[in-house]
């Protein structure tokens, strides 16, 4: 089945632990994104990448980084999580020339 | 600057009513622009785009250069369409980086 994947779905942590959230697409995509959803602001980008190696900031990249080693995967890292980064994360990813993105289910994290 | 506008947060309406979910943007360019819906539970994913013209779920959308807006229309609303709805623009043309700019979104609740 195609679909994008997301790990954990669910994670709370603390101030200045750092962590991961893996995103995988197995449709063979070269464009992927980072969002976040908040009450009231809709989703915003925080990363998106092009291609393998190609990767740039969205409109939220602070406390964030990304890699894109390999086509399918492209992990979210936060290297000192703070309480305003609790938020609901979605990955997407898109073929080129295509227009729709295809989303995953979201991870929701909460920092404390 | 790019922005996209929903005015509602939370629009209410009874089973058999009209529905009309409003989309104002910003862009100065020639947009494309999308409705992605999200049903409880489920992931975010593609409802409708402009360039279609296609009616998905008995919702239509017409983009109005005039008043730059793209407000989703369903003459008989269903209580399977109660979801969130989120307005989407992306910029067309050469170096389309497959960003989304959101609205903040709009809950439909439809009530029996």
């Amino acid at each position: 089945e195609a679909q994008v994947t997301q790990n954990p779905r669910y994670l709370i942590t603390v101030t200045g632990k750092k962590l991961t959230v893996t995103c995988s697409q197995n449709m063979n995509h070269e464009y992927m994104s980072w969002y976040r959803q908040d009450p009231g602001l809709g989703l915003r980008q925080i990363y998106y990448s092009m291609n393998v190696e190609v990767t740039d900031k969205g409109d939220v990249p602070e406390g964030y980084k990304v890699s894109r080693k390999e086509k399918r995967n492209f992990p979210l890292i936060l290297e000192s999580p703070s309480p305003n980064q609790t938020s609901l994360y979605f990955c997407a990813s898109r073929a080129r020339g295509a227009y729709e993105q295809y989303f995953g289910p979201g991870t929701r994290l909460t920092v404390t | 600057a790019q922005r996209v506008t929903q005015p509602e947060k939370l629009l209410s309406v009874f089973k058999g009513a009209p529905v009309e979910l409003k989309c104002n943007y910003s862009y100065s360019g020639s947009p494309e622009l999308f409705w992605y819906v999200q049903y409880s539970r489920q992931r975010l994913q593609l409802l409708l785009r402009h360039i279609s013209r296609e009616s998905i779920k008995g919702f239509t959308a017409d983009l109005n250069k005039g008043e730059t807006s793209f407000h989703l229309k369903k003459p008989f609303a269903q209580e399977e369409d109660s979801a969130m709805y989120y307005c989407a623009l992306n910029e067309l043309g050469s170096g389309n980086t497959g960003k989304l700019i959101f609205g903040q979104g709009t809950t439909l609740q439809v009530k029996p």
